[in-house]
């Protein structure tokens, strides 16, 4: 079934530091893929999407490349700051009617000034 | 615009007390409708979906049902709760076929149950 696998946290950095949270995907057809961020205390935001293969999502300095070939969309960084500390969750939607995400587990980021 | 409202945004209630939790979604019709589960240290579980009114989906045997009864109102529930329903739920939403994809999510209950 489809399904979505992230890299275990937490994840621990120094401000201006590169990051990078691995996801990687089960599905059939093609999904579109996501990353919500949770901060503190609050439901998911959405970060960035890519819609289909070698797409590329970006956000607040955030970037995902949808990369079929490996079934990946990475999210990654290059200089985070204490703000960027949150839970970080990978998703798909193969875009059946019910319209559902398939998340994975998230991956608690802190950034440390 | 479209929004979605959740509350209460927390709550402590009792083993074997009842729950109701409530979700409205505004600036859309039709919406798809999820209530999703948050454990502590855990990821994000689908408890229920809704395509329409009066059609509910579990996707887990639980302690808990929900219900649509207008097209923008979901309702989680509970007749006595267990310890293990402790967690953070959100409520959230979607368009099918709009392009836009994912989903809109409120800003969720953090259940204690004592």
């Amino acid at each position: 079934g489809d399904s979505v696998t992230q890299m275990e946290g937490p994840v621990t950095l120094s401000e201006e530091a590169f990051l990078t949270i691995n996801c990687t995907y089960t599905a059939t057809g093609y999904p579109s893929l996501f990353w919500y961020v949770q901060y503190p205390g609050e439901g998911l935001q959405l970060l960035l999407k890519a819609t289909k293969a070698d797409d590329k999502g970006s956000n607040k300095g955030f970037e995902a490349t949808y990369r079929k070939e490996t079934t990946s969309f990475h999210l990654e960084k290059g200089s985070v700051q204490v703000s960027d500390s949150a839970v970080y969750f990978c998703a798909l939607d193969r875009g059946s009617t019910l319209g559902r995400l398939y998340f994975g587990r998230g991956t608690q980021l802190t950034v440390w000034p | 615009s479209q929004t979605i409202h959740q509350w209460p945004a927390t709550l402590v209630q009792p083993v074997g007390s009842p729950l109701s939790l409530e979700c409205t979604v505004e600036g859309t019709s039709n919406p798809n409708l999820y209530w999703y589960r948050q454990a502590a240290g855990r990821g994000l579980q689908l408890l229920f979906y809704s395509v329409g009114i009066g059609q509910i989906s579990s996707e887990v045997p639980q302690n808990l049902s929900a219900s649509r009864p207008q097209d923008r109102q979901f309702i989680l529930s509970s007749k006595k709760l267990l310890l293990s329903d402790s967690g953070f739920y959100l409520c959230a939403w979607s368009i099918y076929g709009q392009g836009i994809g994912g989903y809109t999510f409120g800003s969720g209950t953090r259940l204690t149950v004592v």
